[in-house]
């Protein structure tokens, strides 16, 4: 049973234009949900993070919004950049407890 | 942002033989994780770690697997006796509040 769904597996937009990454997940006792983006090679770097008491959360070109009653949550990337190339996991936790992460999305901007 | 350190980066092996993980996390942090990556696939949950405790452990973390972290020093993933599907990248993470957590740079375990 999959916890964390995520969509797309890969996207390819333009630089400048806006990316969008969904994710969806099941268990309603989450109640923390991060963004990480690995490059190839690399450990996963937390990005941005929400929990459910907000239903967006900005952070310059990074903004989660999210959406309790539908159990979805996704991560805008506003005036992409190249260098914003990467695997991106979105990840559901209780406190303290492990992360489930999502299957990741791998994003390219195209130059 | 806070820096986990993980030793060794690269390690290969004989199936069959002990292998330790070291992983040097944030040093106020309480909170300390394992998880198992396969190329091109998520992370995936194998223990957490508080107080001198396991608190929680998935179905992938196998009686041969053992974790501890004596008197403050590493936290550490010991294998014994390793198999062919234990190669992967294994990441350690900690966390101070059991909130965010930082995830180190991972130790690529090839079983041969």
């Amino acid at each position: 049973q999959q916890q964390v769904r995520q969509s797309p597996q890969s996207l390819t937009v333009w630089e400048g234009e806006t990316a969008i990454l969904n994710c969806s997940y099941e268990d309603s006792t989450f109640d923390y949900f991060p963004w990480y983006h690995q490059f190839p090679g690399e450990s996963p770097a937390l990005l941005i993070a929400i929990r459910p008491v907000s239903n967006k959360k900005e952070d310059g070109r990074f903004t989660i919004f999210f959406n309790k009653r539908e159990k979805k949550f996704s991560l805008h990337i506003a005036d992409s950049q190249p260098g914003d190339s990467a695997t991106y996991f979105c990840a559901a936790s209780r406190r303290a407890d492990r992360l489930t992460f999502g299957k990741g999305t791998q994003l390219i901007i195209q130059p | 942002g806070p820096k986990v350190l993980q030793i060794p980066s690269h390690q290969i092996i004989d199936m069959g033989q002990m292998v330790t993980l070291n992983c040097d996390p944030v040093s106020n942090h309480l909170y300390f994780y394992w998880y198992k990556q396969i190329l091109g696939q998520q992370m995936e949950f194998l223990v957490n770690f508080y107080n001198g405790k396991v608190m929680e452990k998935s179905k992938l973390f196998k009686d041969q697997f053992s974790v501890e972290r004596p008197d403050g020093s590493y936290f550490t993933l010991k294998i014994q006796p390793t198999a062919l599907e234990d190669s992967a990248v294994y990441f350690c993470a900690s966390s101070f509040l059991g909130d965010e957590q930082y995830f180190g740079p991972g130790t690529r375990l090839t079983v041969l």
